[in-house]
């Protein structure tokens, strides 16, 4: 079975940093392209990050490009994303998921708030 | 960057009844490769998204063939013959065709 497992969430002042992590299992993690996705409070679904096989390709959106960072370790089947100078803006449930969209986690929740 | 105008942005059906939900592209979303990267999405209250019908009109492992998509170019379309309870939530369509990947704003599902 598929499973996504992200961790990492929580609270966070204006300007600071999080970083959030994503379990894989139940596949082959290295043969996926992956992919962080972000739901603000009552509000649609917005793309935020993607990166290649390998980690050697990443993509953004402009909305994040220079403050976030998504990374991988295929050895551990993990996925994170580095978030910095957060803004209230970036409050959102942030789901992992494969680029495909075909498999997604339960969600972390980050707050910006002071 | 591509947006995607979805509606109704609410629909109410009884169960057993057809609805249709429209999802209309600003730019055509054939791909210079032939395919059409549209993809539809249920997220159901309390739930994570979950992958409905990919590149346009096919349907992903396990999801109950009443739900159907079909169009091209700008204009797409998925149909759900018989609706029934489970189906509540929020569909959404989304676009990988151009950077950055975009979705619909959604259209929320009630069941009467």
């Amino acid at each position: 079975e598929v499973q996504l497992v992200e961790s990492g969430g929580g609270l966070v002042q204006p300007g600071r940093s999080l970083k959030l992590s994503c379990a894989a299992s139940g596949f082959t993690f290295s043969n996926y392209y992956m992919a962080w996705v972000r739901q603000a409070p009552k509000k649609g679904l917005e793309w935020v990050a993607t990166i290649s096989t390998s980690g050697s390709r990443t993509y953004y959106p402009d909305s994040v490009k220079g403050r976030f960072t998504i990374s991988r370790d295929n050895a551990k089947s993990s996925l994170y994303l580095q978030m910095n100078s957060l803004k209230s803006e970036d409050t959102a449930t942030y789901y992992c998921a494969r680029h495909e969209m075909d498999a997604w986690g339960q969600g972390a929740s980050v707050t910006v708030s002071s | 960057d591509v947006v995607l105008t979805q509606t109704p942005p609410t629909l109410s059906a009884t169960i057993g009844q057809s609805v249709s939900i429209s999802c209309r592209s600003s730019q055509s979303l054939l791909d210079s490769d032939g395919d059409t990267y549209l993809n539809w999405l249920l997220q159901r209250p309390g739930q994570s998204p979950q992958l409905l019908i990919y590149s346009v009109s096919n349907l992903e492992s396990g999801v109950p063939n009443r739900f159907s998509g079909s169009g091209s170019e700008t204009d797409f379309t998925l149909k759900i013959s018989g609706v029934e309870a489970e189906d509540l939530g929020v569909y959404y369509c989304m676009q990988a065709t151009h950077a950055p990947l975009t979705f619909g704003s959604g259209t929320k599902l009630e069941i009467k």
